[in-house]
């Protein structure tokens, strides 16, 4: 069954700090993967899109990586502002392209 | 431009009601999307159109309809309306970019609570 997991589930840093947020995914046949960031009542807006052929993106202080054979993707966020308090919602397509198989989301909350 | 709109932000339905949810895109992308998503879970996706004219299913579209008559709108429509479809709904439009892949762009999502 196709499927993406995400941890922690929530994670609460102090401001200035960095934190990895984790994705693990069973879906076939794998075409890229993707890391949204949505803030509360918002929709979802994309940080980085990967293919199996890349393995790490940058999008400003998020930084993305992709092991296709184990895989696993992690986002990083670096210096972390107020603003990146949000849900980080992982996401992987299958070939077609826009079937896309969603995470849950890790909600991250930043505190000053 | 203003992206992708969504109306209205909220709703509340009774049991059996219909309604209409509105989506409208002004970035000329062919494809379109409905999504809902309920507390704690992924979004599913539950009809989605790669153009005016053609409409398919997604992974959860029993209980709702779509139509697509022109490139800008794409609105979905509940018939009675059950608390099962309590949820929000966010609308999404695309255009493919580097080796294929869709970027994604959503509305700001609809609250719809059925009591």
């Amino acid at each position: 069954k196709n499927q993406v997991e995400q941890s922690p589930q929530s994670l609460i840093i102090l401001e200035g700090k960095n934190c990895t947020l984790q994705c693990n995914y069973t879906v076939s046949p794998f075409s890229n993967l993707r890391w949204y960031k949505q803030d509360t009542g918002r929709g979802p807006v994309s940080l980085t899109i990967m293919t199996f052929s890349e393995n790490t993106k940058s999008n400003g202080r998020y930084t993305a990586t992709l092991d296709a054979d184990t895989k696993q993707s992690s986002l990083h966020i670096t210096a972390s502002q107020l603003s990146d308090s949000a849900s980080y919602i992982c996401v992987v397509s299958l070939d077609s392209n826009y079937q896309l198989i969603w995470g849950a989301g890790t909600k991250l909350i930043i505190k000053p | 431009n203003a992206g992708v709109t969504q109306t209205p932000k909220f709703r509340i339905l009774k049991i059996g009601q219909s309604m209409t949810l509105q989506c409208t895109q002004d970035m000329n992308h062919n494809y379109m999307y409905w999504y809902r998503q309920d507390p704690g879970m992924g979004l599913k996706l539950i009809y989605y159109s790669v153009g005016a004219g053609i409409t398919d299913k997604g992974e959860v579209p029993n209980g709702y309809n779509v139509s697509r008559s022109t490139t800008e709108d794409f609105p979905l429509r509940l018939e009675l309306a059950a608390p099962s479809q309590t949820s929000v709904y966010f609308c999404a439009s695309s255009y493919p970019r580097g080796q294929g892949a869709h970027e994604q762009y959503f509305g700001p999502g609809t609250r719809l609570t059925v009591t």
